[in-house]
């Protein structure tokens, strides 16, 4: 069975830095793709970011681009999401999400097992 | 990358048909033909039930079908059942190693 469980998330001041985990389980991790959406408090979904099997390829949403970064460890089968010079408007719930097609980004499919999320409060 | 455009409600009886809409660009819905489609149940994550375009995962009911003209994606669920109500969200690849979600549809089962 496929497991995602994401951990790292709390309350967090502005302008300060906050490190997600997802532990992946139950499929080949360093065959897939893996992604970060995140859900602001009765909002919609927003992707994040994206690292395909060997961090050959990575993606930024532009809201985030240059103060977070995505990797990966596959020799312990974890997704991290690093996240510097944090605001208000990244409060969200962060989901950890596979990829279905594979280990590259492209060709994009979509993603097929996500977590249940981990909660990231920034505020004073 | 502007999110995606879809109507913030439906709503339809049970039995009946269904569509959800998406409008993206020429840069992404238009581009690709790799729409993906998201339901979410409240206080859930979401769930895969189209993915390029048109395709779906093992164990998601027929009754969900996807389809592309143009620059706008479709989602289709025909027979609806209570348990269809949910959030519905589209997503599309929209180049440089980037995707864009939809604004999501809220679907009500009269």
């Amino acid at each position: 069975e496929v497991q995602l469980v994401e951990s790292g998330g709390g309350l967090v001041q502005p302008g300060r830095s906050l490190r997600l985990s997802c532990a992946a389980s139950g499929f080949t991790f360093d065959d897939y793709a893996m992604h970060w959406v995140r859900q602001a408090p009765g909002k919609g979904l927003e992707w994040v970011s994206g690292i395909s099997w060997n961090s050959g390829s990575i993606g930024y949403a532009d809201s985030v681009k240059g103060r977070f970064t995505i990797s990966r460890d596959n020799a312990k089968n974890s997704l991290y999401l690093q996240m510097n010079s944090l605001r208000a408007e990244d409060t969200a719930l962060y989901y950890c999400a596979k990829d279905i097609m594979g280990g590259e980004l492209l060709p994009p499919g979509g993603f097929d097992y996500w977590g249940q999320g981990t909660l990231v409060t920034v505020s004073s | 990358q502007s999110a995606l455009t879809q109507p913030a409600s439906v709503s339809g009886s049970p039995g009946q048909s269904i569509t959800i809409s998406c409008t993206g660009t020429s840069s992404d819905v238009g581009s690709y033909n790799l729409v993906s489609w998201y339901q979410q149940h409240p206080g859930k994550a979401p769930k895969l039930m189209i993915y390029e375009g048109s395709k779906r995962p093992s164990g998601v009911s027929n009754r969900f079908s996807g389809s592309k003209s143009g620059n706008t994606a479709s989602l289709t669920i025909s027979g609806l059942q209570a348990e269809d109500e949910a959030d519905y969200y589209c997503c599309s690849y929209a180049g440089s190693s980037a995707w864009v979600f939809g604004g999501g549809t809220k679907l009500t089962v009269l």
